[in-house]
């Protein structure tokens, strides 16, 4: 069974903090994901990878950058953590194998910036 | 841009009853369609996928696909409090990205 960890449930930040959210996933998917949710707005994705050191905006990638060095690992790094930044973060994965497999998300990371 | 849109709801159903899901997307050439179900406060599981036109069954979940029409529908039979949650509707639209719909939450009334 596919798993995806994300490091933190819950994490409160204050104002202009670097934050780093990281993701693990362990069956050797190419792809990975980092999408936030928020109410009536549904998920929206702000980057994806398909590979090691290779990365793609997403839909929203302003105030955000990731890093991918290891295959198995997808991080999501907040700059300067700004209160619209608060929001449920979720991160996925899933294999390279045209566009028939689902995603497979992480428990989620509830990040509060004050 | 390329859209998937769903009902917000609530949509309320009697428990034993038939709910019904639906969704609309953009764009002719999307290639895969899924129905994620979520609890609040819980991330997304996948209940069912769906390549081709007409319909695909899981136990008590059935997906319909129409291509044609650009419509995507779930149904669930024998409605179980349990399934009270909200469900995304999510599509490939040709490329890695996957889009989803803003959800339709659904309450099943015991």
């Amino acid at each position: 069974d596919v798993k995806v960890t994300q490091s933190s449930r819950y994490l409160v930040k204050r104002t202009g903090e670097k934050v780093f959210l990281e993701c693990v996933q362990d069956m050797d998917h190419e792809n990975m994901f980092w999408y936030r949710q928020d109410p009536g707005l549904g998920l929206r994705l702000i980057y994806f990878s398909y590979d090691v050191k290779m990365k793609e905006k997403g839909d929203i990638p302003e105030g955000y950058s990731v890093s991918r060095e290891k295959k198995e690992r997808f991080s999501l790094i907040l700059e300067s953590a700004s209160t619209n930044q608060t929001s449920m973060y979720l991160c996925a994965s899933r294999p390279l194998d045209r566009s028939y497999s689902p995603l497979h998300f992480g428990n989620g990371t509830r990040l509060t910036v004050t | 841009q390329k859209e998937v849109e769903q009902n917000s709801g609530p949509l309320s159903v009697p428990e034993g009853a038939i709910a019904s899901l639906n969704c609309t997307y953009s764009d002719r050439v999307s290639q895969s369609f899924f129905w994620y179900r979520q609890y609040s406060g819980k991330s997304p599981e996948l209940i069912m996928s769906i390549y081709s036109n007409g319909d695909k069954e899981d136990g008590r979940f059935t997906a319909q696909l129409n291509k044609a029409s650009q419509y995507v529908s779930l149904l669930i039979r024998d409605s179980q409090p349990s399934d009270s949650a909200t469900y995304l509707c999510a599509v490939h639209f040709g490329n890695e990205k996957l889009t989803f719909g803003t959800g339709t939450r659904l309450t099943i009334i015991p």
